[in-house]
């Protein structure tokens, strides 16, 4: 089974900010990396795939970056609507495996 | 749009079997494209993939839940259906469904991860 370490657990910051969320996977997964947003009450939604790809409808500040075991999630510009819980999937072995997510605060 | 619908009884007696079903509506579970999983989440653990079922019900579970879940799909309603026996408090959790990207190609299915989920279902496991 695949372990995948996220980080940070939590984090705050400003409209306009730069975050990145890491994700690192106990073994080679290749590009096999997804990345999710999570908001209280509503469906999850699905924002890169295949570690870089962004999701059609996705807005161009969410970025991924990453292949093999170390992956991140980097979004520019921070709007206060990206205040959400964000976590990454490995894809590419059974069982799937989560990281254990990251709460973004907007100040 | 593809949406999914989770439902079920959101208060389960302990070692009692927990049954929730996923409508999807938009799009079709006979879709070649994909299979469906289900997913589930609590403040304890975190994240959980239990499995996921494709139209013709082949299906991947995990080995952690395996010897109590069952995934089953209905193409005539629509539907997958989930089933997990022996409930404990650890099984208190929300559940969600979700679409899963795969393709057969020369034998063999390639799966690429969720693309579509469901709101979730809030179960809580309690005498």
């Amino acid at each position: 089974e695949t372990t995948l370490t996220q980080s940070p657990a939590f984090m705050s910051a400003t409209p306009g900010d730069k975050v990145n969320i890491s994700c690192k996977a106990s073994q080679d997964i290749d590009d096999d990396m997804n990345w999710y947003q999570q908001k209280p009450g509503a469906a999850t939604i699905f924002i890169i795939q295949e570690a870089t790809t962004l999701v059609p409808g996705i807005p161009p500040r969410f970025s991924g970056s990453g292949y093999g075991t170390d992956f991140t999630l980097t979004i520019n510009n921070i709007e206060s609507e990206d205040a959400a819980y964000y976590f990454c999937l490995q894809h590419d072995n059974f069982p799937y495996t989560f990281g254990q997510g990251t709460k973004l605060e907007i100040k | 749009q593809v949406q999914l619908q989770e439902s079920g009884p959101g208060l389960v007696k302990p070692s009692e079997t927990l049954s929730l079903t996923c409508i999807v509506s938009g799009g079709s579970v006979s879709s070649g494209t994909y299979y469906w999983s289900w997913i589930r989440q609590s403040p304890g653990k975190g994240l959980e993939w239990i499995g996921n079922i494709n139209y013709s019900g082949s299906s991947n579970y995990n080995p952690s839940l395996k010897s109590r879940v069952t995934i089953s799909v209905d193409t005539s309603k629509n539907q997958l259906s989930l089933k997990m026996s022996s409930v404990t408090a650890a099984d208190t959790a929300v559940y969600s469904c979700a679409r899963d990207r795969a393709i057969y190609s020369y034998g063999v299915w390639y799966y690429y991860g969720m693309d579509v989920w469901g709101q979730g279902t809030t179960v809580t496991v309690s005498s």
